[in-house]
């Protein structure tokens, strides 16, 4: 089965500075990679995606990059606000089935 | 267009008591997935249907926990007996697709449990 690996586990950062969260994955049949946020006592809710035939994506203040060579993803959120403080989750997939890193708790400290 | 729904949303039981969940994916999403997730970690899966057939359930632990996918739309989820590593947040979430490219798995608001 696919393993997903992400980290940093916790990450803290000032209002306005970048974040960055990394995940990589073992199954080459992987093709389409989400990135969730999850708020307390919510779902995971979709923030951006990107598949395997695409190297970058970006929305607005977020970005997320792939390397299928190295097999690992990343995520990038610029100018960090308040409101992005929440648990990240990277996921792998091939057909319909999902495979989720351990999540990345972001704090942007106002 | 209405979102995932999942009742209860908290339930708190004894250990080896039974409990079950309920979710109603969004209207014609043809894939239902049950997730596990424990304080801390990501979304672990415990169960996937396709239509009302199940397509993946290596993970789910047979000997208590069970689901069932009525008529391809509704889904529940019941676990018995209930054990204390049990508790965590059950998520349910739905996919349009039927095999082929992947899409986004829209997610409902969980159902936390706690066994005591």
């Amino acid at each position: 089965g696919e393993n997903v690996e992400q980290h940093p586990s916790t990450l803290s950062v000032q209002e306005g500075d970048s974040a960055v969260i990394k995940c990589t994955y073992s199954d080459s049949a992987s093709n389409y990679f989400p990135w969730y946020k999850q708020e307390l006592g919510k779902g995971p809710q979709l923030i951006i995606d990107i598949r395997s035939n695409v190297g970058e994506k970006k929305d607005q203040r977020i970005a997320v990059t792939l390397n299928k060579t190295a097999k690992h993803f990343s995520l990038h959120i610029t100018e960090t606000q308040p409101e992005d403080s929440a648990v990240y989750f990277c996921a792998a997939s091939k057909g319909n089935q999902f495979y989720f890193g351990t999540g990345t708790s972001l704090t942007v400290i106002p | 267009e209405a979102g995932v729904a999942q009742s209860p949303r908290y339930k708190i039981i004894e250990k080896r008591q039974s409990v079950a969940f309920w979710c109603n994916p969004i209207s014609g999403h043809a894939t239902l997935y049950w997730y596990q997730q424990i304080l801390g970690q990501g979304p672990k899966l415990l169960i996937q249907f396709q239509n009302n057939g199940v397509v993946d359930d290596s993970q789910l632990p047979k000997d208590r926990f069970s689901a069932e996918r009525l008529k391809g739309v509704d889904s529940t989820l019941k676990i018995q007996p209930a054990k204390l590593e049990d508790s965590a947040v059950y998520l349910c979430a739905s996919s349009p697709r039927v095999g082929g490219m992947a899409t986004e798995a829209f997610f409902g608001q969980g159902t936390r449990l706690t066994v005591v």
